[in-house]
């Protein structure tokens, strides 16, 4: 496996579920990233974590919950969310916080009911 | 009210012909603006960088123009291939962190 992987790829889940999105990156990069794309809005960036601690919380609800254990995983824990939460999550990764490229995964489309 | 703003959702070219693609941008304190092409149900990839302190960037059929005056930046890919055919987001990075635009929707036709 190479590049960044996320699962699941597509997400159904209602207002009272708990779920959790997993990012994995295989190319030894130190920082890593949560957006979000919702229908008509440019990506937002959500968390930013490098060398596994956070380093950027942008706002964000608490009813999203980033975990970070490793420089290679990253998770987005999902608590009572609402249907405007329904959007495409991306998980990047770079080399460290900040360097341009970024690297994608292929995003968890979401949909809350 | 957007940092970096693409205007023109989509953009339909022949193949063989220049493609052009606009952004604006309102921060003038960014160190890079980048290109990223995003091809249904994947994620975006990075295409094409240039730095604040240059006004152009070629690599191969891609090229990128910065025009700090008018706070506009352009990719041109030229000659266009069907291939081509995607999303294509800018995004401004500042204080180490990137903003993206709407995006852009490219169809290059046979």
């Amino acid at each position: 496996e190479t590049g960044v992987t996320q699962t699941p790829r597509h997400l159904v889940m209602g207002m009272t579920n708990k779920k959790s999105l997993k990012c994995e990156q295989h190319l030894g990069h130190n920082a890593m990233y949560w957006y979000k794309q919702s229908a008509k809005k440019p990506l937002e960036l959500m968390f930013v974590y490098n060398f596994k601690e956070q380093t950027e919380n942008n706002s964000v609800p608490s009813r999203f919950s980033p975990e970070c254990p490793n420089s290679s995983h990253l998770f987005l824990h999902l608590h009572t969310l609402q249907p405007e939460d329904s959007a495409l999550y991306l998980c990047a990764s770079s080399q460290e916080q900040g360097q341009e490229t970024q690297y994608f995964g292929p995003g968890t489309r979401l949909l809350v009911l | 009210d957007q940092q970096v703003k693409q205007n023109s959702p989509s953009l339909s070219v022949q193949e063989g012909r220049i493609s052009i693609l606009n952004c604006d941008y309102t921060n003038s304190m960014f160190d890079y603006f980048l290109w990223y092409k995003k091809y249904p149900a994947e994620g975006p990839t990075f295409l094409i960088s240039i730095s604040s302190i240059k006004d152009k960037n070629e690599d191969g059929r891609f090229t990128v123009f910065l025009n700090k005056s008018a706070k506009h930046l352009s990719l041109h890919i030229v000659p266009s291939q069907p291939g081509d055919s995607a999303v294509y987001f800018c995004a401004e990075r500042s204080n180490y962190k990137l903003t993206f635009g709407k995006g852009t929707l490219l169809t290059v036709n046979p």
